[in-house]
Protein backbone atom coordinates (compact mmCIF):
# COMPACT_ATOMS: atom_id res chain seq x y z
CA UNK A 1 0.00 0.00 0.00
CA UNK A 2 1.83 3.34 -0.95
CA UNK A 3 -0.98 5.92 -0.05
CA UNK A 4 -1.38 7.21 -3.61
CA UNK A 5 -4.88 6.86 -5.08
CA UNK A 6 -6.21 7.13 -8.24
CA UNK A 7 -9.30 6.96 -9.50
CA UNK A 8 -11.34 5.80 -11.87
CA UNK A 9 -9.57 2.20 -11.81
CA UNK A 10 -11.65 1.57 -15.08
CA UNK A 11 -12.82 3.92 -17.80
CA UNK A 12 -14.18 3.65 -21.42
CA UNK A 13 -14.40 6.63 -23.67
CA UNK A 14 -14.86 7.21 -27.48
CA UNK A 15 -13.01 8.32 -29.73
CA UNK A 16 -13.01 12.97 -29.44
CA UNK A 17 -14.00 12.91 -26.03
CA UNK A 18 -12.30 14.00 -23.11
CA UNK A 19 -11.46 12.62 -19.86
CA UNK A 20 -10.42 13.75 -16.59
CA UNK A 21 -8.43 11.20 -14.23
CA UNK A 22 -7.77 11.73 -10.53
CA UNK A 23 -4.77 10.88 -8.19
CA UNK A 24 -4.49 11.86 -4.43
CA UNK A 25 -0.56 12.11 -3.29
CA UNK A 26 0.62 10.48 -0.75
CA UNK A 27 0.80 12.08 2.81
CA UNK A 28 3.14 15.01 2.60
CA UNK A 29 4.22 14.41 -1.07
CA UNK A 30 4.44 17.85 -3.04
CA UNK A 31 5.19 16.08 -6.45
CA UNK A 32 3.22 14.79 -8.78
CA UNK A 33 4.14 12.75 -12.05
CA UNK A 34 2.04 11.81 -14.70
CA UNK A 35 2.86 8.13 -16.57
CA UNK A 36 1.04 6.50 -19.54
CA UNK A 37 2.04 2.64 -19.76
CA UNK A 38 0.91 1.19 -23.15
CA UNK A 39 0.46 -2.47 -23.40
CA UNK A 40 3.40 -4.26 -23.55
CA UNK A 41 5.59 -1.12 -22.76
CA UNK A 42 7.72 0.74 -20.18
CA UNK A 43 5.79 3.94 -18.33
CA UNK A 44 6.18 6.96 -20.52
CA UNK A 45 6.82 10.20 -18.47
CA UNK A 46 3.88 12.94 -19.39
CA UNK A 47 4.68 15.38 -17.07
CA UNK A 48 5.22 16.45 -13.51
CA UNK A 49 3.67 18.96 -11.18
CA UNK A 50 5.73 20.69 -8.36
CA UNK A 51 3.79 23.17 -6.21
CA UNK A 52 0.69 23.48 -8.63
CA UNK A 53 2.89 24.18 -11.37
CA UNK A 54 4.17 22.19 -13.86
CA UNK A 55 8.02 21.16 -13.94
CA UNK A 56 8.58 19.11 -16.95
CA UNK A 57 7.21 17.70 -19.56
CA UNK A 58 7.52 14.64 -21.47
CA UNK A 59 7.04 14.32 -25.41
CA UNK A 60 3.15 14.22 -25.27
CA UNK A 61 0.83 17.02 -26.99
CA UNK A 62 -0.83 19.64 -25.13
CA UNK A 63 -4.34 17.85 -25.34
CA UNK A 64 -2.64 16.25 -22.32
CA UNK A 65 -2.91 18.72 -19.57
CA UNK A 66 -2.44 18.55 -15.62
CA UNK A 67 -3.70 20.56 -12.38
CA UNK A 68 -2.34 20.17 -8.86
CA UNK A 69 -4.38 21.30 -6.29
CA UNK A 70 -3.06 22.88 -2.71
CA UNK A 71 -3.76 19.83 -1.09
CA UNK A 72 -1.68 18.12 -3.72
CA UNK A 73 -4.24 15.98 -5.35
CA UNK A 74 -4.02 16.02 -9.03
CA UNK A 75 -5.95 15.68 -12.16
CA UNK A 76 -4.66 14.83 -15.67
CA UNK A 77 -6.73 15.78 -18.51
CA UNK A 78 -6.54 14.39 -22.10
CA UNK A 79 -8.69 16.18 -24.56
CA UNK A 80 -9.88 14.74 -28.21
CA UNK A 81 -9.20 11.56 -27.42
CA UNK A 82 -7.20 9.13 -30.21
CA UNK A 83 -7.38 5.22 -30.06
CA UNK A 84 -3.83 5.39 -29.22
CA UNK A 85 -4.20 6.86 -25.79
CA UNK A 86 -5.41 3.11 -24.55
CA UNK A 87 -3.29 2.67 -21.81
CA UNK A 88 -2.68 2.37 -18.06
CA UNK A 89 -2.08 5.95 -16.76
CA UNK A 90 0.20 5.71 -13.57
CA UNK A 91 0.11 8.31 -10.79
CA UNK A 92 3.50 8.62 -8.98
CA UNK A 93 3.82 11.17 -5.54
CA UNK A 94 7.63 11.91 -4.30
CA UNK A 95 8.63 15.15 -1.57
CA UNK A 96 11.05 17.23 -3.63
CA UNK A 97 13.13 18.76 -1.43
CA UNK A 98 15.22 15.86 -0.60
CA UNK A 99 17.64 13.59 -2.15
CA UNK A 100 17.20 10.13 -2.68
CA UNK A 101 13.63 9.92 -2.33
CA UNK A 102 11.86 7.92 -3.90
CA UNK A 103 8.61 7.59 -6.23
CA UNK A 104 5.60 6.30 -4.96
CA UNK A 105 2.82 4.58 -7.57
CA UNK A 106 -0.70 4.34 -7.87
CA UNK A 107 -2.71 1.43 -9.32
CA UNK A 108 -3.28 3.55 -12.11
CA UNK A 109 -6.52 4.04 -14.32
CA UNK A 110 -6.62 1.71 -17.20
CA UNK A 111 -8.41 3.97 -20.08
CA UNK A 112 -9.80 2.49 -22.91
CA UNK A 113 -10.81 4.48 -26.10
CA UNK A 114 -12.87 2.89 -28.40
CA UNK B 1 18.36 10.68 -25.90
CA UNK B 2 18.65 8.77 -22.79
CA UNK B 3 17.03 5.40 -23.34
CA UNK B 4 16.97 2.14 -21.12
CA UNK B 5 16.98 -0.93 -22.97
CA UNK B 6 16.26 -4.40 -21.64
CA UNK B 7 16.98 -6.91 -24.03
CA UNK B 8 14.87 -10.00 -22.72
CA UNK B 9 11.23 -9.88 -23.40
CA UNK B 10 10.43 -12.94 -21.51
CA UNK B 11 12.17 -15.07 -19.22
CA UNK B 12 11.29 -18.64 -18.15
CA UNK B 13 13.02 -20.01 -14.89
CA UNK B 14 12.81 -22.78 -12.49
CA UNK B 15 11.36 -22.14 -8.95
CA UNK B 16 14.49 -22.35 -7.02
CA UNK B 17 17.02 -21.40 -9.74
CA UNK B 18 18.62 -18.04 -10.06
CA UNK B 19 17.38 -15.27 -11.54
CA UNK B 20 19.39 -12.39 -13.88
CA UNK B 21 17.72 -9.44 -15.79
CA UNK B 22 19.74 -7.19 -18.25
CA UNK B 23 19.56 -3.55 -18.26
CA UNK B 24 21.46 -1.38 -20.63
CA UNK B 25 21.47 2.52 -20.14
CA UNK B 26 22.29 5.71 -22.56
CA UNK B 27 22.71 8.90 -20.94
CA UNK B 28 24.99 12.04 -20.76
CA UNK B 29 26.49 11.15 -17.48
CA UNK B 30 26.01 8.42 -14.94
CA UNK B 31 22.23 8.70 -14.32
CA UNK B 32 19.96 7.43 -11.20
CA UNK B 33 19.02 3.91 -11.82
CA UNK B 34 15.72 2.26 -10.34
CA UNK B 35 14.29 -1.58 -10.68
CA UNK B 36 10.39 -1.63 -10.32
CA UNK B 37 8.45 -4.79 -9.97
CA UNK B 38 4.57 -4.78 -11.29
CA UNK B 39 2.32 -7.10 -10.57
CA UNK B 40 -0.67 -7.69 -13.17
CA UNK B 41 -3.26 -4.88 -12.77
CA UNK B 42 -1.10 -3.22 -10.01
CA UNK B 43 1.10 0.07 -10.00
CA UNK B 44 4.91 -0.19 -9.64
CA UNK B 45 6.72 -1.27 -6.60
CA UNK B 46 10.48 -0.05 -6.41
CA UNK B 47 13.06 -3.11 -5.82
CA UNK B 48 15.93 -1.45 -5.38
CA UNK B 49 17.86 1.79 -6.92
CA UNK B 50 21.41 2.99 -6.94
CA UNK B 51 22.43 6.85 -6.62
CA UNK B 52 25.97 6.52 -5.87
CA UNK B 53 28.27 4.50 -3.83
CA UNK B 54 28.96 0.97 -3.62
CA UNK B 55 28.18 -0.49 -6.79
CA UNK B 56 26.47 -3.92 -5.34
CA UNK B 57 22.81 -2.64 -4.28
CA UNK B 58 20.69 -4.59 -2.13
CA UNK B 59 17.09 -4.47 -2.43
CA UNK B 60 13.37 -5.97 -0.91
CA UNK B 61 12.38 -9.40 -1.81
CA UNK B 62 16.31 -10.69 -1.75
CA UNK B 63 16.85 -8.63 -5.23
CA UNK B 64 20.22 -7.36 -5.85
CA UNK B 65 21.98 -5.24 -8.95
CA UNK B 66 25.28 -4.27 -10.01
CA UNK B 67 26.15 -0.92 -11.36
CA UNK B 68 28.58 -1.40 -13.93
CA UNK B 69 29.78 1.69 -15.76
CA UNK B 70 32.08 0.37 -18.37
CA UNK B 71 28.80 -1.73 -19.74
CA UNK B 72 26.49 0.89 -19.08
CA UNK B 73 24.52 -1.92 -17.36
CA UNK B 74 23.01 -2.32 -14.29
CA UNK B 75 21.22 -6.09 -14.20
CA UNK B 76 18.87 -7.50 -10.92
CA UNK B 77 19.87 -10.92 -9.58
CA UNK B 78 18.24 -13.33 -7.53
CA UNK B 79 20.12 -16.24 -6.18
CA UNK B 80 17.14 -18.45 -6.05
CA UNK B 81 13.64 -17.20 -7.09
CA UNK B 82 10.12 -18.01 -5.68
CA UNK B 83 7.00 -18.48 -7.74
CA UNK B 84 5.62 -15.15 -6.04
CA UNK B 85 8.50 -13.34 -8.26
CA UNK B 86 6.30 -13.90 -11.07
CA UNK B 87 5.81 -10.87 -12.56
CA UNK B 88 6.82 -7.86 -15.24
CA UNK B 89 10.07 -6.07 -13.93
CA UNK B 90 11.10 -2.46 -15.19
CA UNK B 91 14.68 -0.74 -15.13
CA UNK B 92 14.20 3.43 -15.21
CA UNK B 93 17.17 6.01 -14.99
CA UNK B 94 16.33 9.52 -14.19
CA UNK B 95 18.58 12.36 -14.29
CA UNK B 96 17.93 14.81 -11.65
CA UNK B 97 19.41 15.59 -7.95
CA UNK B 98 16.73 13.97 -6.38
CA UNK B 99 17.33 10.79 -8.51
CA UNK B 100 13.38 10.15 -8.91
CA UNK B 101 11.92 12.47 -10.90
CA UNK B 102 11.55 12.21 -15.18
CA UNK B 103 12.12 8.48 -15.21
CA UNK B 104 13.22 7.22 -18.43
CA UNK B 105 12.07 3.04 -18.54
CA UNK B 106 12.72 0.28 -20.41
CA UNK B 107 10.05 -1.90 -22.31
CA UNK B 108 10.27 -4.63 -19.27
CA UNK B 109 10.93 -7.77 -18.77
CA UNK B 110 8.18 -10.49 -18.23
CA UNK B 111 9.19 -13.06 -15.48
CA UNK B 112 7.17 -16.69 -15.53
CA UNK B 113 8.86 -19.15 -12.97
CA UNK B 114 7.67 -22.96 -13.64
CA UNK B 115 7.58 -25.49 -10.92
Amino acid sequence: ETGVTQSPTHLIKTRGQQVTLRCSSQSGHNTVSWYQQALGQGPQFIFQYYREEENGRGNFPPRFSGLQFPNYSSELNVNALELDDSALYLCASSWRGRTNEKLFFGSGTQLSVL
Amino acid sequence: AQSVTQPDIHITVSEGASLELRCNYSYGATPYLFWYVQSPGQGLQLLLKYFSGDTLVQGIKGFEAEFKRSQSSFNLRKPSVHWSDAAEYFCAAGKSNFGNEKLTFGTGTRLTIIP
